[in-house]
């Protein structure tokens, strides 16, 4: 059973398009994020929604746009892609007033690519 | 604001080798630490974890101990092994900014 599910795995587009990443959890957590990994594997956060309410976002560009159809889903869509927007991009939730115990469940990345 | 600082690396050991990879923090507060390992291709996994100042988290291993008065919270490993080989990330929970922020990554390859 996987807890924290991201599709797709690899993604290769060209500049311009839009694409979108889906993430799913069955952890019953309240809050879910989004994190970008750059080439030199520098973790940054992009996004948090607890409960479907975006509670975090940080200095990301408004071609980003998060999308939590319910607690358990958190849905990245990009627009007009560019190629810094290349990355690896991971999903992860937890447990919002348990975090500090816990930390978060990390899905297994999607990374992206644009040529 | 709140960030962590871990060495750079890579760090390259042969195996059984004694590993420390160094972190160090700055925060408001008592922030919980933790270390994640990323294994190539792979998602973060959590490794371990510390709550409070002098609390020892371990596994597989692993160890490390959140020491508040040198805002430390080293990994350690006392016979690496070439399944090891991946990159380490520290990181802290700050409840001020309420979310999870991570160092720079540590890749560790370890040699037979």
């Amino acid at each position: 059973d996987t807890a924290v599910s991201q599709t797709p795995k690899y993604l290769v587009t060209q500049m311009g398009n839009d694409k979108s990443i889906k993430c799913e959890q069955n952890l019953g957590h309240d809050t879910m994020y989004w994190y970008k990994q750059d080439s030199k594997k520098f973790l940054k956060i992009m996004f948090s929604y607890n409960n479907k309410e975006l509670i975090i976002n940080e200095t990301v560009p408004n071609r980003f746009s998060p999308k939590s159809p319910d607690k358990a889903h958190l849905n990245l869509h990009i627009n007009s892609l560019e190629l810094g927007d290349s990355a690896v991009y991971f999903c992860a939730s937890s447990q919002e007033t348990l975090s500090g115990n816990y930390g978060y469940t990390f899905g297994s990345g999607t990374r992206l690519t644009v040529v | 604001g709140d960030s962590v600082t871990q060495m750079e690396g890579p760090v390259t050991l042969s195996e059984e080798a004694f590993l420390t990879i160094n972190c160090t923090y700055t925060a408001t507060g008592y922030p919980s630490l933790f270390w994640y390992v990323q294994y190539p291709g792979e998602g973060l996994q959590l490794l371990l974890k510390a709550t409070k100042a002098d609390d020892k988290g371990s596994n597989k291993g692993f160890e490390a101990t959140y020491r508040k008065e040198t805002t430390s919270f080293h990994l350690e490993k006392g016979s690496v092994q070439v399944s090891d080989s991946a990159v380490y990330f520290c990181a802290l929970f700050s409840g001020g900014y309420n979310k999870l922020i991570f160092g720079a990554g540590t890749r560790l390859a370890v040699h037979p």
